[in-house]
C-alpha cells in the first residue's frame, strides 16, 4: 500500500492569494489525482497529474485556476490560484495502485 | 458514465445496534466497488472492496458488504455499531476495464447515540 503525505494539513488564506499543496508518496506511482471535497459534499475529481506532461483536467476545472505539477513519480503539487471563499474545501491527493486508491489526509482550506 | 447514489444523507443508530448503509451504482459493465470511511479531519480509509467472486465481502473494523447485481447495489453492514464508527461513509465505483479512477457517492454521515 502507498503512504501519502500531504502538506499543509490546513490553512486560512486571504482572498486573491494562491496556495500550493504538496503531495509526497512513499513509492513510485503512475497515477496521481487531485480531488476537491466541498463542505458537506462528496469528492470531485479535479485532475489527473501526469508525470512529464500536462495534467488532465475534468470538466469545470481549468489549469489557470488549478495548476498542477508532477516532476517525478513520487511528488505532485496543486495550486489553488486567486482564491475566493468558494474555494474553501478539503483538497485531497490520491494515488491509484493496482485496483485501489489511496488518499492523503487532505488539506483543509479556508478562504476569508 | 458511472455514478453512485447514496440515498441517505444521515443515519442515526444506537451503540450496539445493527447498521446498513445503502449504495446503488450505475455502470455498464462489471464494476469495482468500494466503501471508504472518513473520520473527522482525516483522509479516506478503505473499508472493503469488491472485484469479483464471492458477493459478500468482509472488510476491516467488522464491516461487510454484499454485491447484488440484480439490484445494482452494494450495501454496507455491521452487526453491532461502536461509538467510534461515527464518521462519513462513501461508496465508490470504478471501471474494471483498465484505468482506475473511482467515482464517489455523496456520502452518508453516521451518527451513533450512546
Amino acid at each position: 500500500s502507498a503512504v501519502i503525505s500531504q502538506k499543509p494539513s490546513r490553512d486560512i488564506c486571504q482572498r486573491g492569494t494562491s496556495l500550493t499543496i504538496q503531495c509526497q508518496v512513499d513509492s513510485q506511482v503512475t497515477m496521481m489525482f487531485w480531488y476537491r471535497q466541498q463542505p458537506g459534499q462528496s469528492l470531485t475529481l479535479i485532475a489527473t497529474a501526469n508525470q512529464g506532461s500536462e495534467a488532465t483536467y475534468e470538466s469545470g476545472f481549468v489549469i489557470d485556476k488549478f495548476p498542477i505539477s508532477r516532476p517525478n513519480l513520487t511528488f505532485s503539487t496543486l495550486t489553488v490560484s486567486n482564491m475566493s471563499p468558494e474555494d474553501s474545501s478539503i483538497y485531497l491527493c490520491s494515488v491509484g495502485e493496482s485496483t485501489e486508491a489511496f488518499f492523503g489526509q487532505g488539506t483543509r482550506l479556508t478562504v476569508v | 458514465a458511472q455514478s453512485v447514489t447514496q440515498p441517505d444523507i444521515h443515519i442515526t443508530v444506537s451503540e450496539g445496534a445493527s447498521l446498513e448503509l445503502r449504495c446503488n451504482y450505475s455502470y455498464g459493465a462489471t464494476p469495482y466497488l468500494f466503501w471508504y470511511v472518513q473520520s473527522p479531519g482525516q483522509g479516506l480509509q478503505l473499508l472493503l472492496k469488491y472485484f469479483s467472486g464471492d458477493t459478500l465481502v468482509q472488510g476491516i473494523k467488522g464491516f461487510e458488504a454484499e454485491f447484488k447485481r440484480s439490484q445494482s447495489s452494494f450495501n454496507l453492514r455491521k452487526p453491532s455499531v461502536h461509538w467510534s464508527d461515527a464518521a462519513e461513509y462513501f461508496c465508490a465505483v470504478a471501471g474494471s476495464g483498465g484505468s482506475y479512477i473511482p467515482t464517489f457517492g455523496r456520502g452518508t454521515s453516521l451518527i451513533v447515540h450512546p
